[in-house]
Parts: structure tokens; sequence; C-alpha cells
């Protein structure tokens, strides 16, 4: 299993300008998540889903959008980044489905430093 | 609301000492409490996880943290450490209550083992 998988590894965007994070699992694990990780913040959760069609919204989701189109796959969307949207974004999955919930193991995938200028 | 306070920002130790990492939460509910690691330019990893019964928990790499309810801590011991065990270290809880589980994540602690 290759895990959670994140591209790209390095962005560098523009104010204004609009990209799309790409997450990927292969453990067939229900629940995904986004974080951004600030220093001195720790994680900040931004976007959740618990399955295939199901997303909401964690602690900072302004600025950005997600979709779960199948169980793979949790991209993040940034509508028109500013600033304030440089950070390091990890993405996360976990088996829900077992019932264990929040009690399972999150895999974290190797992350994406985002610099917007 | 739920918090999770990390007292050490950085905590510089030489190898072979011992350290304690200190973790103290707030949560008006019952609660999973996890410890992350995070190398340089990697993603988090599960050190280990109290969910219940003992309050003595140990993880990999020798490192065991143990859970007091009363003062609301979960501090992470090892009798001795590594260069390797520079990395930056996360205190977690999890929320059992509501209709999924989150993840609230302190600030983070640096580990810098000196030689």
């Amino acid at each position: 299993n290759a895990g959670v998988t994140q591209t790209p590894k390095f962005q560098v965007l523009k104010t204004g300008q609009s990209m799309t994070l790409q997450c990927a699992q292969d453990m067939n694990h229900e629940y995904m998540s986004w974080y951004r990780q600030d220093p001195g913040m720790g994680l900040r959760l931004i976007h959740y889903s618990v399955g295939a069609g199901i997303t909401d919204q964690g602690e900072v989701p302004n600025g950005y959008n997600v979709s779960r189109s199948t169980t793979e796959d949790f991209p993040l969307r940034l509508l028109s980044a500013a600033p304030s949207q440089t950070s390091v974004y990890f993405c996360a999955s976990r088996n829900e489905g077992s019932g264990a919930g929040v009690s399972d193991t999150q895999y974290f995938g190797p992350g994406t430093r985002l610099t917007v200028l | 609301a739920q918090s999770v306070t990390q007292l050490d920002s950085q905590v510089p130790v030489f190898e072979e000492a011992p350290v304690e990492l200190r973790c103290n939460y707030s949560s008006s509910v019952s609660v999973y409490l996890f410890w992350y690691v995070q190398y340089p330019n990697q993603g988090l990893q599960l050190l280990l996880k109290y969910l219940s019964g003992s309050t003595l928990v140990k993880g990999i790499n020798g490192f065991e943290a143990e859970f007091n309810k009363s003062q609301t801590s979960f501090h992470l011991r090892k009798p001795s450490v590594h260069i390797s065990d520079t990395a930056e270290y996360f205190c977690a809880v999890g929320l059992l209550s509501g209709n999924t589980g989150k993840l609230i994540f302190g600030q983070g602690t640096t580990l810098q083992v000196k030689p």
C-alpha cells in the first residue's frame, strides 16, 4: 500500500490564483481530512469527509472547498489564494467503518508546502 | 470547548538523557488521547494512544505516556533519548461525542537532542 499520497510537494502561487491540492489513499478508509500546519499553532482542521459524497467543515474552512466523489480521493481547492493561506497542508485518513471512529489511528500524507506571494 | 496545551514549545536535551514532554487538555466530555511525531520534512505518524484501561501507555521507539485524569494531563516520556528522536511532537485529543470523531492538536513541542 502507498498509504496517503499528496501532490504537489511544493507550490508557489500568486495572490488571487486558484489551485487544487490532491490527496489519495489506497486503504479504503471512509474518513479523510485536511489540516493546515502553521508555526506555533499545531494542526488545524480545514474540512473532513466521512464517506463519498459527504463533506463537512472543520475549524478553519474559509477560502477552501472540498469534494469527495470517490472513497480514494479528497482534493482541496483554494478558490482565490491569499498570503494568509501560506502553510503546510496535510491530508489524513482513518478507518471509520470499523466502528472505532476517532479512536482509530489516523494516517497522514507527506504534506504540501504552499507559498502565496 | 475542548483544547490541548503543550507547555513547552522547545525542549533541548543531551543524548542518552531522559525527557518529558508535557501535555494538558481541557474537555467536558470523555476523550481519547494521542501523541504523534513528525520527523523533519515528513508527515505525522502515531507514537501512542490512550483509549481506556491502564493509564500507562507504551508506544513505539521506547516512548511511553501516562494519563492522569485528575490533572487532565498526558505527558510523554522516554528514559534515554537518541539523536534520531529529534522531531516535533504533537499531543491530540479525540472527541467521543458528536456525529463524528475529530482530533484537536496541541501547538507542538520540538525535541532537540544534542550529542
